[in-house]
């Protein structure tokens, strides 16, 4: 089962405009990291929030986390065409041998020229 | 510094057969984990293989089995292949349990 969900499911947007997407989850987590996914391909890693941080930046991205809430958010500014895939939320906990990433359904992303 | 490297990239299997995919992780990783993403979903964690043995499994039967060589490469293995196999597998690779992965760049499985 998956454990993030992630809202909306789909996004479309102007260029130049932000983006934000939301994460929900279930269990106490180590970390919650986000990814990008283009074309069903691979995916690549954005940024790690720590259950301990509550915010984290990085280039255009920023990520909130609420522990309390079991919630974290990606907003992406000043979009790109670039930008369009689909973005992942995963949950990181550690277990006592080894760990795992629970992934979301994730969004779909579509920034407009 | 190369990445993830998975190969094949496409597979074309018949229902019954057995299939083996292969990963390399990236250079200064020793850890390996497999993930299966079905069309429009996120991805569903396979397994874990640290120091070549498996040391995580989600919830996945024993038809697939993987293995981690002595140079931290690994290989998934899935027996009596299904329709519902048909997929892509990333394999993702990690030295530091509390980092982010890489990904690799997938096999795509098709069973026919």
């Amino acid at each position: 089962s998956q454990q993030g969900e992630e809202d909306p499911q789909a996004l479309s947007i102007q260029e130049g405009e932000n983006a934000t997407m939301n994460c929900s989850y279930k269990t106490s987590i180590n970390n919650l990291q986000w990814y990008r996914q283009n074309s069903g391909r691979g995916l690549v890693h954005l940024i790690l929030i720590r259950s301990n941080e509550r915010e984290k930046h990085s280039g255009r991205l920023r990520v909130t986390l609420d522990t309390s809430k079991k919630s974290s958010s990606l907003l992406i500014t000043a979009s790109r065409a670039a930008d369009t895939a689909s973005y992942f939320c995963a949950t990181d906990a550690l277990y006592a041998a080894g760990n795992k990433l629970t992934f979301g359904g994730g969004t779909r992303v579509l920034v407009k020229p | 510094d190369a990445g993830v490297t998975q190969s094949p990239t496409h597979l074309i299997k018949t229902r019954g057969q057995q299939v083996t995919l292969r990963c390399s992780p990236k250079s200064g990783h020793d850890t390996v984990s497999w993930y299966q993403q079905a069309l429009g979903q996120g991805p569903q964690f396979i397994f874990q293989y640290y120091e070549e043995e498996e040391r995580q499994r989600g919830n996945f039967p024993d038809r697939f089995s993987g293995h981690q060589f002595p140079n931290y490469s690994s290989e998934l293995n899935v027996n009596a292949l299904l329709l519902g196999d048909s997929a892509l597998y990333l394999c993702a690779s990690s030295w530091d349990s509390r980092g982010g992965y890489t990904f690799g760049s997938g096999t795509r499985l098709t069973v026919v």
